[in-house]
């Protein structure tokens, strides 16, 4: 079984500080690993995925996130924050060869001008 | 533009009826998803289907049914045995059966019952 726990409900930086949300996660079996941000009242979209290739992996809009077996960790983290990053943030694990995705709690990014 | 389209945005109910939310993917995925989103609660899996005429239960299936009779479509229905219905609702698809890959979501409808 997998499961996803994000550290932190709800983060608060500075515009050009660095953004750092933390994803620890429990799988059985190799995880394909994910980050999805959601924008207020809209659906969730991809940022990035882990699938057992290199294990720093680069997304959309300056994201990045490193994986670490030792550690079960798939932080995300961006040098620069800008006001546009500023919504929620989810990580998400499956096995591989599975047939759904388990969803954490969710972090909400707040930017502080 | 490809991508999935959910009706209503917003839909209100009264208590005892049932409600049908529409989903609608012209991707071609093979499966497709319903999420249910409560504050301070992540996502959570209401029904999956992988191919036409088959579904899955998921983790919060109780008082929810759904159907795939096209490939293109995935209905949910909230019925008034769901004890808590008001939330936001989400639809996802992804191209395969196993999720090594990305899901694509909907824009949501949020249910409120009255």
């Amino acid at each position: 079984a997998q499961s996803v726990t994000q550290l932190g409900s709800h983060v608060s930086v500075s515009e050009g500080a660095l953004v750092l949300l933390r994803c620890n996660y429990s799988s059985s079996v190799p995880p394909y690993l994910f980050w999805y941000v959601q924008y207020p009242n809209q659906g969730l979209q991809l940022l990035l995925k882990y699938t057992s290739a290199a294990t720093l992996v680069k997304g959309i809009n300056g994201f990045e996130a490193e994986f670490k077996k030792s550690e079960t960790s798939f932080h995300l983290t961006k040098p620069s924050a800008h006001m546009s990053d500023a919504a929620e943030y989810f990580c998400a694990v499956a096995g591989q060869g599975a047939q759904k995705l388990v969803f954490g709690q969710g972090t909400r990014l707040t930017i502080n001008p | 533009d490809g991508g999935i389209t959910q009706s209503p945005k917003y839909l209100f109910r009264k208590e005892g009826q049932n409600v049908t939310l529409s989903c609608e993917q012209n991707l071609n995925h093979d499966a497709m998803y319903w999420y249910r989103q409560d504050p301070g609660q992540g996502l959570r899996l209401i029904y999956y289907s992988q191919i036409v005429n088959d579904f899955q239960k998921g983790d919060i299936a109780e008082g929810y049914s759904v159907s795939r009779e096209k490939k293109e479509s995935f209905p949910l229905t909230v019925t008034s045995a769901q004890k808590n219905p008001t939330a936001f609702y989400l639809c996802a698809s992804s191209k395969t059966r196993q999720n090594t890959g990305e899901l694509f979501f909907g824009e949501g409808s949020r249910l409120t019952v009255l």
